[in-house]
């Protein structure tokens, strides 16, 4: 069954501090992970997107990595901000057919 | 970016009436919608993937007469929510399929509609 996890659930950092979301995944034929934050009462927006082939892609303060073989993600964020609070979705994408399997979020909180 | 617009944002309605909500992509054609519903903590529920120029496919359990899907340009999908009560409720957001049609193709999420049904 396709599946993705993610860790913490909720997390609540200080403004300044690192922190490292986690991802796992059982999808099979995988196609691409992406990580997404979805501030509250908006839509997603898209952080990065990784391949097969792809170990790490930062964009901005935001570090993303995949271990194909052992099928886990994580997303470093560095020297958090207060408009970094927001859940964070990890998505896998299936090979065929064509969908998105979504992971149930992690909700971070960054205090002043 | 690619930009995908929803209306409304929110909508407040009594139990009974069916509501209306648009998917819009601004800047670019998409062959293919999908229709989310979000509840509060959880993350996004596909309901729906909806085709330009035929029936939308909707997942197992989600009433295709309850939930009617229309796509019926390459940038605007609506999702009409008929005889709404208020366990449907929810966030509903839409997404569209970017142009290439490629197994990486990213899915750009409008804003969501935020529907409370009295």
């Amino acid at each position: 069954k396709n599946q993705v996890e993610q860790s913490p659930q909720s997390l609540i950092i200080l403004e300044g501090k690192n922190c490292t979301l986690q991802c796992n995944y059982t999808v099979s034929p995988f196609s691409n992970l992406r990580w997404y934050k979805q501030d509250t009462g908006r839509g997603p927006v898209s952080l990065t997107i990784m391949t097969f082939s792809e170990n790490t892609k930062s964009n901005g303060r935001y570090t993303a990595t995949l271990d194909a073989d052992t099928k886990q993600s994580s997303l470093h964020i560095t020297a958090s901000q207060l408009s970094d609070s927001a859940s964070y979705i990890c998505v896998v994408s299936a090979l065929v057919p064509y969908k998105y399997i979504f992971g149930t979020g992690t909700r971070l909180k960054v205090l002043a | 970016g690619a930009v995908v617009s929803q209306h409304p944002s929110r909508v407040i309605c009594k139990s009974g009436t069916s509501v209306k909500i648009e998917c819009r992509s601004l800047d670019f054609q998409a062959t293919t919608m999908f229709w989310y519903r979000q509840f509060p903590k959880q993350s996004l529920m596909l309901m729906a993937t909806s085709n330009e120029g035929s029936k939308a496919t909707y997942e197992q359990g989600v009433e295709k007469d309850k939930f009617l899907i229309n796509h019926a340009s390459l940038t605007l999908s609506t999702l009409t929510v008929t005889s709404a009560h208020p366990e449907d409720s929810s966030f509903y957001i839409c997404s569209a399929r970017g142009p290439s049609g490629g197994p990486t193709d990213t899915q750009y999420f409008g804003p969501g509609t935020r529907l409370t049904v009295l």
